[in-house]
């Protein structure tokens, strides 16, 4: 079966700094998805990486704050920048396969930002 | 909003008892989802569960669909330690894009 990777898997970083989060897929993805989990919360979706061109973000999440990269169909990144400990969160990757209904997800980053 | 909305938001039973959690949500759907997360880790798809379908089985899983009150349950028979992980529904709405939103969750903890 296809897995799906994070690096790294936790990082512990200092608030002002960046953090970029990879996520790869052994086999080629229709789509991509990037996902925030704050502590004792649920999942919340930041974007949808688009191959090839800009993400696109949802409500309350912008660019400049979670620049995403899809350079080719089975990989992507996202950067936290200029992190604050508000961003502390688990950041989780997700994919579909050939337009199918079902999303896997990747196993996390776990964040946390002093 | 569109996000489910599970309850409880916590349930605690005895090994080898049922356990049911409940998702309401608020647009119509295309399918909806259950996942299943272990303290803090990954998610882990359990089923999937078409508009058009109203119950589904999968080993002591079983989903029901209720698209008329914009509600569905999951059972989980026969309950197990390693059953203790909270459990989230997530809904495709039409035209989404593939987009599917989480519900709140429900811990669930499996006393031995």
């Amino acid at each position: 079966s296809a897995v799906i990777s994070q690096k790294p898997s936790r990082d512990i970083c200092q608030r002002g700094t960046s953090l970029t989060i990879q996520c790869q897929v052994d086999s080629q993805v229709t789509m991509m998805f990037w996902y925030r989990q704050q502590p004792g919360q649920s999942l919340t979706l930041i974007a949808t990486a688009n191959q090839g061109s800009e993400a696109t973000y949802e409500s309350g999440f912008v660019i400049d704050k979670f620049p995403i990269s899809r350079p080719n169909l089975t990989f992507s990144t996202l950067t936290v920048s200029n992190m604050s400990p508000e961003d502390s969160s688990i950041y989780l990757c997700s994919v579909v396969w050939n337009f199918q209904e079902t999303q896997y997800f990747g196993p996390g980053t776990r964040l946390l930002v002093l | 909003s569109q996000q489910g909305e599970e309850d409880p938001q916590a349930l605690s039973i005895q090994e080898g008892e049922n356990a049911t959690m409940n998702c309401s949500y608020k647009t119509s759907i295309n399918n909806l989802q259950w996942y299943r997360q272990n303290s803090g880790r990954g998610l882990v798809h359990l089923i999937l569960i078409r508009s058009n379908e109203r119950e589904k089985h999968s080993g002591r899983l079983r989903v029901t669909l209720d698209t008329s009150k914009k509600s569905s349950s999951l059972l989980i028979t026969a309950s197990r330690a390693a059953d203790t992980a909270s459990y989230f529904c997530a809904i495709l709405a039409y035209s989404s894009a593939s987009k599917i939103i989480f519900g709140s969750g429900t811990r669930l903890s499996i006393r031995p």
